[in-house]
């Protein structure tokens, strides 16, 4: 089983209607991430969470929501979804115990279509 | 704060030639550097990372990749590559703090690889 997931895989909605978006992780990290992946720019961050109570806002918050509902569960909402929200977002995870590596491991992500 | 910059939006090569995919970054403190790579339709997962030592970085699938303080630069090479390299190539550059938790991407890299 993967180790980080995400659901669902695929998704498309409507303008003005709220969404989540799942990530579990069993990798027993704690800090959780959430990007979103636009063509020619890259991953951009959304929102990071360095334990249940610890949430911050990345680069591009604005629209999105959070929720750490335990250490392995993050959800990004989207109040009120718009079309220039229509992305891919990952959810990824690290260890902040993991000093040597610094590594964030990736969900399969999940393609955001808003009409 | 940093960034990344990805010289080459797509790189074509033919199979069995040598590749460089170009990657600089701006800093005003120490570095950790990373390349993922993202195969069609799937998440991103990371190739290589120089957190400290030797420049030269040896990665999965025959990349590697020299740290040039010098120069900011941080490219990516394999002497001959596969049509399985086809993918995009993302470097990414977080801060060496304690606390440092960002990774900041560039945009990417399509390699494309042709029989």
């Amino acid at each position: 089983d993967a180790d980080v997931t995400q659901t669902p895989r695929n998704r498309i909605t409507k303008t003005g209607k709220r969404i989540m978006l799942e990530c579990s992780q069993t990798k027993g990290h704690d800090r959780m991430y959430w990007y979103r992946q636009d063509p020619g720019l890259g991953l951009r961050l959304i929102y990071y969470s360095f334990d249940v109570k610890d949430i911050n806002k990345g680069e591009i918050s604005d629209g999105y929501s959070v929720s750490r509902q335990a250490q392995a569960k993050f959800s990004l909402s989207l109040e009120s979804a718009i079309p220039n929200q229509t992305a891919l977002y990952f959810c990824a995870t690290s260890d902040s115990r993991d000093r040597a590596s610094y590594e964030q491991y990736f969900g399969p992500g999940t393609r955001l279509t808003v009409t | 704060a940093q960034s990344v910059t990805q010289l080459d939006s797509q790189v074509p090569v033919f199979e069995e030639a040598p590749v460089e995919l170009r990657c600089n970054y701006s800093s005003s403190v120490s570095v950790y550097l990373f390349w993922y790579v993202q195969y069609p339709n799937q998440g991103l997962q990371l190739l290589l990372k120089y957190l400290s030592g030797s420049t030269l970085v040896k990665g999965i699938n025959g990349f590697e990749a020299e740290f040039n303080k010098s120069q900011t630069s941080f490219h990516l090479r394999k002497p001959s590559v596969h049509i399985s390299d086809t993918a995009e190539y993302f470097c990414a550059v977080s801060g060496t703090g304690a606390g440092s938790y960002q990774l900041t991407f560039g945009k990417g890299t399509k390699l494309s690889v042709i029989p």
